[in-house]
């Protein structure tokens, strides 16, 4: 079964200080789509990013960038100049082709922005 | 357009009661997700329908009853309450699978006592 590890349950930053969040997965499927959904302090979660397991370019979005190694089987998140708003659990997920109704989500890290 | 909404947003209970999480979505979504996350764990799957009148079972099933007889409508049921648990629940909703896009409701956090 496909598997989400993220090793790193709580980091703390001061504002303006780029952070990575690391995600690293497990699956026998050749086929499969890699997420990052936010949860702030309101509780609802939040998309962020798709991407499958063919394209692994990375991607920018403001100050949100990610990279996907499928060398590594990682799939890293990185916050460049850090907010206070970006304080929130942080969770990678993984949906494999064969049981494409199936999501494995790793079990987040808590990211704390100090001012 | 509400999105996901899930019905109610706290619950306590006693073990061996039962009751019916709501939810429902406006989007048109063919698919439809329970999770449960607890501290440490991260969210993990009970239940899920790809469309009216089809469900299946996710990760941790045990303990939790499904029925989808519309589109819109998903509600989770607990047969018989037990400490274990003790949750919060989610309901998502995505265009046809996984594999896309899931929208969450706000969450119920349930207390089984």
């Amino acid at each position: 079964a496909q598997k989400v590890t993220q090793a790193q349950t709580e980091i703390s930053v001061v504002e303006k200080e780029d952070v990575t969040l690391d995600c690293v997965y497990e699956t026998r499927d050749t086929t499969y789509y890699l997420f990052w959904y936010k949860q702030p302090p309101s509780g609802e979660l939040v998309f962020l990013i798709r991407r499958n397991s063919f394209d692994e370019q990375n991607e920018i979005s403001g100050r949100y960038s990610w990279n996907f190694q499928k060398s590594t089987s990682s799939f890293n998140f990185t916050i460049t100049a850090s907010q206070v708003v970006d304080s929130a659990v942080y969770f990678c997920a993984l949906s494999e082709a064969y049981n494409n109704n199936d999501m494995r989500f790793g079990a987040g890290t808590r990211l704390t922005v100090k001012p | 357009n509400a999105g996901v909404t899930q019905t109610p947003k706290f619950q306590v209970l006693k073990t061996g009661q039962s009751m019916t999480l709501q939810c429902a979505q406006d989007m048109n979504h063919e698919y439809m997700s329970w999770y449960r996350q607890d501290p440490g764990m991260g969210l993990r799957l009970i239940h899920y329908s790809v469309g009216a009148g089809i469900t299946d079972q996710g990760e941790v099933p045990n303990g939790y009853n499904v029925s989808r007889s519309t589109t819109e409508d998903f509600p989770l049921r607990l047969l018989s309450a037990a400490p274990s648990q003790t949750s919060v629940y989610f309901c998502a909703s995505s265009r046809e699978s996984s594999y896309n896009e899931q929208f969450f409701g706000p969450g119920t956090r349930l207390t089984v006592l």
